[in-house]
């Protein structure tokens, strides 16, 4: 596609449930990064792709974050078991580069899932 | 570890003013410094990056930045600011390190008043 398509925009989840955020990055980026925004706050990096392979996730607040790409396209954050300090936007990007050509490349962002735990 | 402070959570400004938002960085080896916009409901567009070339970056949209390592500074600027300019700002650094993500700022929401 064009740019980085995420779904759903908006998630409604009761504290308890569990949510699955989906990132669609530019066909061919090799680099997909996860971020969370919170309200009135900047992105703060949660997890990092290279293709399939997950190479940092420090960024994950706790064991109930987990992410996955099986075939280094499409991404997935699941959060189990929702708090409600975990709403906030999740941001996806994605990049044709990778190590230190990133920076060359650049990235490019979703519009992010706003995520309200009630 | 590497940060950034980004002066003044809100700046106002009037049209055909200049626009100075300000960066300052933390970082233990050369910084690659990045200004972001995001308006509402939409993702980060980059506005300019510095990656050690010339200090002095031109971005889209009449942006630039001065990166003054003596000062550990990137601040954004713009000489006239147009009411389309209203947006979050972000202010990003990372290193040279492979697959380092970007350390954000807590962002400046700046207004343009006619």
């Amino acid at each position: 596609g064009a740019g980085v398509s995420q779904s759903p925009r908006y998630k409604v989840a009761k504290r308890g449930q569990d949510v699955a955020l989906r990132c669609d990055p530019i066909s061919g980026h090799v680099s997909l990064f996860w971020y969370q925004q919170a309200l009135g706050q900047g992105p703060e990096f949660l997890t990092y792709f290279q293709n399939e392979a997950q190479l940092d996730k420090s960024g994950l607040p706790s064991d109930r974050f987990f992410a996955e790409r099986p075939e280094g396209s499409v991404s997935t954050l699941k959060i189990q078991r929702t708090q409600q300090e975990d709403s906030a936007v999740y941001l996806c990007a994605s990049s044709l580069g990778q190590g230190a050509l990133l920076l060359n490349y650049g990235y490019t962002f979703g519009s992010g899932t706003r995520l309200t735990v009630v | 570890a590497q940060s950034v402070t980004q002066l003044g959570s809100h700046v106002s400004v009037s049209e055909g003013a200049l626009v100075l938002l300000r960066c300052n960085y933390s970082s233990s080896v050369p910084p690659y410094l990045f200004w972001y916009v995001q308006y509402p409901n939409q993702g980060l567009q980059l506005l300019l990056k510095y990656t050690s070339a010339a200090t002095l970056v031109k971005g889209i949209n009449g942006f630039e930045a001065e990166f003054k390592k003596s000062e550990t500074s990137f601040h954004l600027t713009k000489p006239s600011a147009h009411m389309s300019d209203a947006a979050e700002y972000f202010c990003a650094v990372t290193d040279n390190q492979a697959g380092t993500a970007l350390i954000f700022g807590k962002g400046t929401t700046l207004s343009v008043s006619s």
